[in-house]
Formats: C-alpha cells, structure tokens, sequence
C-alpha cells in the first residue's frame, strides 16, 4: 500500500519557467491538500480538496493553480516560477477530516523545489 | 498572524528523561488539536490528537495536555528514546483545515 506518492522528489526551476508537481493517494481519501513548508515556519496550506471536481483556497493560493478530476490525483501547477515559491512542497490526504483520530492526514514525503 | 505557535524552536533530553513540547494558540474556535512528529527528508506523521472538550489523552508514551483557559497544550514523551529524536509539529483544526506551527526539533541524547 503506497500511500500518498509526490514526484518529483527535488526539482530546479529557472524563475519563470512552469511546472506541475504530482501527487498521487491510493487510499480512496476524498480529501487531499498542498501544504508548503518554508525554513523556521510551519506548514502552510495552499489549496485543497474535499472531493473529485471539488478545490478551494488555502493560506498561501497566490502563484499556484490545481485540479482534481480524480478521488486518486491531486496535481498542483505553478505557471511562472518566482524566487518566493522556494520550498519544500507536501501533498496530503484524509478520510474524512483531519481532526478525526482515526483518520489524520497522511503526508507524502515531499518535492523539494528551488527556483534561481 | 499566527494562530499557532511553538515557541522553543529545539529541545535536548537526555534518554530515559521526560521531554515536554508545548504550543500556544490564539483562536478558541479550534475544535481538534493534533501533534504530528517528522523526519528528515520524510512527510510528517500523526502521533496523538485531543478533542477541544478534553483535558488529556493518552496514547502509550504520549500524552498531550489540553489547557483551554490558557490556549495551550504540550505534549509529553516519557521514558523518550533516540528514536523520538524529530521535529514535532503542533496543529490546530477548524472545519477541514489544519493550521500548523513551526515545530520544535527534539533531540533525544543516549
């Protein structure tokens, strides 16, 4: 059982340039988020998604697009690359809310971006 | 604005000693409050959780501390071993969102 997969695991981008993490849970969680984690702060939530054709805002939305046309995959797209967006990304899902005990997030192990 | 905060941003144990992590928050409409703990080059993952109606609970090693009137809870690790040597998230939800703190970067020493 995989999990919540992410890839990819590091990737160098050139301010400007565009590109789409993958995320990927095959646990049939309805739920799944981005998270962004900076240096010294906590994780912030950029978008989620409560169901299949289903996204909302985050904290943190601006610079970055998603989709979710299936319960399995949650994509997260960034169209011009800006120094700001150096991070450490991690994707996320639940069943149903993350609160419930048994039921918590399950993070996947994260997609290291740096943009120069 | 942070809602949630952990202000000890590390903390050396020695093994076999009791580690105690706290967290602060500023919104009482929280309604569940959740510890994740994380490794390096790893996703965090849940360690304990506690009800905004509950006081304690506990989960083995772990117990976490709820103290509402002050907003702020902590989490306990007795006996803590090397291997609880991470970086522990605290959390806090309202609806289907979780706010997280910095963490605090717990070294367990043997």
């Amino acid at each position: 059982n995989a999990g919540v997969t992410q890839t990819p695991k590091f990737r160098i981008l050139k301010i400007g340039q565009s590109m789409t993490l993958q995320c990927a849970q095959d646990m049939n969680h309805n739920y799944m988020y981005w998270y962004r984690q900076d240096p010294g702060m906590g994780l912030k939530l950029i978008y989620y998604s409560v169901g299949a054709g289903i996204t909302d805002k985050g904290e943190v939305p601006n610079g970055y697009n998603v989709s979710r046309s299936t319960t399995e995959d949650f994509p997260l797209r960034l169209e011009l690359a800006a120094p700001s967006q150096t991070s450490v990304y991690f994707c996320a899902s639940s069943y149903p809310t993350p609160s419930s005990y048994n039921s918590p997030l399950h993070f996947g192990n994260g997609t290291r971006l740096t943009v120069t | 604005d942070q809602q949630v905060k952990q202000n000890s941003p590390s903390l050396s144990v020695q093994e076999g000693r009791i580690s105690i992590l706290n967290c602060d928050y500023t919104n009482s409409m929280f309604d569940y409050f959740l510890w994740y703990k994380k490794y390096p080059a790893e996703g965090p993952t849940f360690l304990i959780s506690i009800s905004s109606i509950k006081d304690k609970n506990e989960d083995g090693r772990f117990t976490v501390f709820l103290n509402k009137s002050a907003k702020h809870l902590s989490l306990h690790i007795v006996p803590s071993q090397p291997g609880d040597s991470a970086v522990y998230f605290c959390a806090a939800e309202r609806g289907n969102k979780l706010v997280f703190g910095a963490g605090t970067i717990l070294r367990v020493k043997s």
